[in-house]
């Protein structure tokens, strides 16, 4: 069954540095997701991406935060200057439709760690 | 804004015993679609069941079965014959017709016991 892969699994990066967690979505999906889930807390919705930009996003995805479709199969998020409070585990989602309540897959996600 | 409560932080239930995991949710639309996701401790997240919020028929998936009162805005997750790998945090979530950003509750931490 094809899936929603994610690399890496886990990021360790230092406050202040750029990170770009990827995403490669079910290939034949349109509408493609970042979701965060800081430890022990819900996952909370960031983004939403078609047809080469977003659709939707939370009060979270503030101007730290974008996100880049940059080839064919790639779907990226990038934290441009990370807080410590930006380690979580980030989950990328694909589904083959909007609304009509489609479900969403996911990956595996990244653990990102700020030190 | 549409909320979802998990009111159960923990539950745990007995190897072959039948677990309900409760959901309630906040919105002033009335279509919509409701999720339980399963997330192992391989932090996968795992979709269980979807219920569509027009469809009066409770959603069925083998020993997975929702208990869904739109007046009431409840959506309760039955698990029977609960099994080892049924150990997980379960969320509920809401997404309404038309767009995708699902909005997820606080999770339940179940533990199935041998």
């Amino acid at each position: 069954e094809p899936e929603v892969t994610q690399t890496p699994s886990h990021q360790v990066t230092q406050m202040g540095q750029e990170v770009i967690l990827r995403c490669v979505p079910i290939s034949n999906h349109l509408y493609f997701y970042w979701y965060r889930q800081i430890l022990g807390q819900k996952v909370e919705f960031l983004v939403s991406f078609y047809n080469n930009e977003i659709s939707e996003k939370s009060e979270i995805f503030d101007d730290q935060f974008s996100v880049e479709r940059p080839d064919g199969s790639n779907f990226t998020l990038k934290i441009r200057s990370t807080k410590l409070e930006d380690s979580a585990m980030y989950f990328c989602a694909s589904s083959n439709d909007r609304g009509q309540g489609q479900p969403q897959h996911f990956g595996d996600g990244t653990r990102l760690s700020i030190l | 804004a549409q909320t979802v409560t998990q009111s159960q932080p923990e539950m745990s239930v007995q190897e072959a015993e039948t677990v309900t995991l409760s959901c309630t949710y906040d919105t002033s639309e009335n279509n919509y679609y409701l999720f339980w996701y399963k997330q192992p401790p391989s932090r996968q997240m795992i979709l269980v069941i979807r219920q569509e919020a027009y469809k009066q028929q409770n959603a069925t998936e083998n020993r997975f079965s929702v208990n869904f009162q739109k007046a009431a805005k409840s959506f309760s997750l039955k698990i029977s014959d609960s099994q080892l790998g049924d150990t997980a945090m379960y969320f509920c979530a809401f997404m309404n017709h038309f767009n995708n950003d699902m909005r997820f509750g606080a999770g339940t931490r179940l533990t199935v016991k041998p």
